[in-house]
């Protein structure tokens, strides 16, 4: 098993570009998350999905964008760029959620960079 | 708004030292607190997690402390070594919308010097 894969690994991008982070998971895990790390700020929900099709917000959604047409990618496009885009961004996926919540699983992130 | 609050931002800790991490949170309906370890350019991993109904859970050298009726909870890593350093994040589930997901702390950086 590969685990959580993202690519790409690093991105520099320029004001107002558009780019898609792509993740995928091969546990067949019905749960999928998108995380942002700022320096001394831990991680930020960006959105989260609870199966293929079944989107929903998480604390920050602005400026992104997210799809599941199957259970085992989550990609997250960024349109219009900004520099507060700038951080390391992870995928996750669980077995389960809610109370019953078990490990997640993190890809490596995807270290984003807009100028 | 922070629902988990995380102490101290850092923390050094010569080797065979007793590593102390805080956490705390407001939320009532909160019933799962996982701990997870994050190395330098990687993802985080679970460590070790804690439900309310239990006051310590213990894995090895790593101890999660939970204080119920102060909505607190600690990690305490005993004979630290260089290789704990790293990043760890306390966690506790929160309601998203009309779902469910990990909410963290900020990390505290963990130092161990030989």
């Amino acid at each position: 098993n590969a685990g959580v894969t993202q690519t790409p690994k690093f991105r520099i991008l320029k004001i107002g570009q558009s780019m898609t982070l792509q993740c995928a998971q091969d546990m067949n895990h019905n749960y999928m998350y998108w995380y942002r790390q700022d320096p001394g700020m831990g991680l930020k929900l960006i959105y989260y999905s609870v199966g293929a099709g079944i989107t929903d917000k998480g604390e920050v959604p602005n400026g992104y964008n997210v799809s599941r047409s199957t259970t085992e990618d989550f990609p997250l496009r960024l349109e219009l760029a900004a520099p507060s885009q700038t951080s390391v961004y992870f995928c996750a996926s669980s077995y389960s959620q809610g109370s019953n919540t078990g490990e997640l699983f993190f890809g490596e992130g995807s270290r984003l960079t807009v100028l | 708004q922070q629902q988990v609050k995380q102490s101290p931002q850092s923390l050094i800790v010569q080797k065979g030292g007793i590593s102390i991490i805080n956490c705390a949170y407001e939320n009532t309906a909160f019933d799962y607190f996982p701990w997870y370890q994050q190395f330098p350019g990687k993802g985080p991993a679970l460590l070790i997690a804690i439900r309310p109904d239990v006051s310590e859970k213990k894995e090895g050298r790593f101890t999660i402390s939970f204080n119920k009726s102060a909505k607190q909870f600690s990690l305490h890593i005993m004979d630290s070594q260089p290789g704990d350093s790293a990043t760890y994040f306390c966690a506790a589930i929160a309601i998203v919308n009309s779902g469910y997901a990990l909410n963290f702390g900020k990390g505290t950086s963990l130092l161990v010097t030989p």
